[in-house]
């Protein structure tokens, strides 16, 4: 059963602390991004990585950090740094072409204590 | 780099009616536009797309146009449904390697 998952569903950060969501894909794609979505507001991209080992920044990258040291997993950790983090957490994925189809998971929520 | 504008921001129909969604990109090289939907609390998924060598692609209820020389492309959903009821999402890609997104259109169809 092929699929993009995400976890934990919600997420709780206290002040000063970092965390990290969890994005994994069983489709063998190469690219995977990172999407924020704040209520109302359309999807803006945080990181994006077309294959192992290496990543780009996207349009909002202060605070967050990424890594992709496997082809299925592609972590994002919101850190300490990011002063308004409470948002909805998107990943997507796509084969390794600029016209192709991205299939996103089921999110991630994060709130702030 | 691409810039995707999508309206209306809000669109609210009568179940049965039909509901139109337009957008429109500012590079010529793009040339793959894909449609999502994404109900509430969930990721969006895809639901239509269309490739720049065809002008129109339907699938039962839904129907996508491009005009590549206007450089616009337009989500068609006929005898809407409460279960229609979403956001929807335009993007454009091909003329860099990230799609550029639409900022979403809030569709709602009263029973």
């Amino acid at each position: 059963d092929g699929g993009i998952t995400q976890s934990p569903k919600y997420l709780f950060r206290k002040e000063g602390q970092n965390v990290t969501l969890s994005c994994e894909q069983n489709l063998n794609h190469d690219a995977m991004y990172w999407y924020r979505q704040d209520p109302g507001q359309g999807l803006r991209l945080i990181y994006y990585s077309q294959i192992v080992n290496d990543f780009q920044k996207g349009d909002i990258a202060e605070g967050y950090s990424v890594s992709r040291e496997k082809k299925e997993s592609f972590p994002l950790t919101v850190t300490s740094a990011q002063k308004n983090p409470t948002a909805f957490y998107l990943c997507a994925s796509s084969m390794r072409d600029r016209e192709e189809t991205q299939y996103f998971g089921p999110g991630t929520r994060l709130l702030v204590l | 780099g691409e810039n995707v504008e999508q309206h209306p921001s809000t669109l609210s129909v009568q179940e049965g009616d039909s509901a139109v969604i337009k957008c429109t990109y500012s590079d010529s090289a793009s040339n793959y536009f894909p449609w999502y939907k994404q109900e509430l609390g969930k990721g969006p998924q895809l639901i239509i797309d269309i490739r720049s060598n065809v002008g129109e692609k339907k699938d039962q209820r839904i129907a996508v146009t491009l005009n590549k020389t206007a450089k616009h492309f337009s989500l068609h959903i006929t005898e809407t449904q409460p279960e229609d009821s979403a956001v929807y999402f335009c993007a454009a890609s091909g003329g860099s390697y990230i799609p550029t997104f639409g900022r979403g259109t809030s569709l709602i169809v009263h029973p």
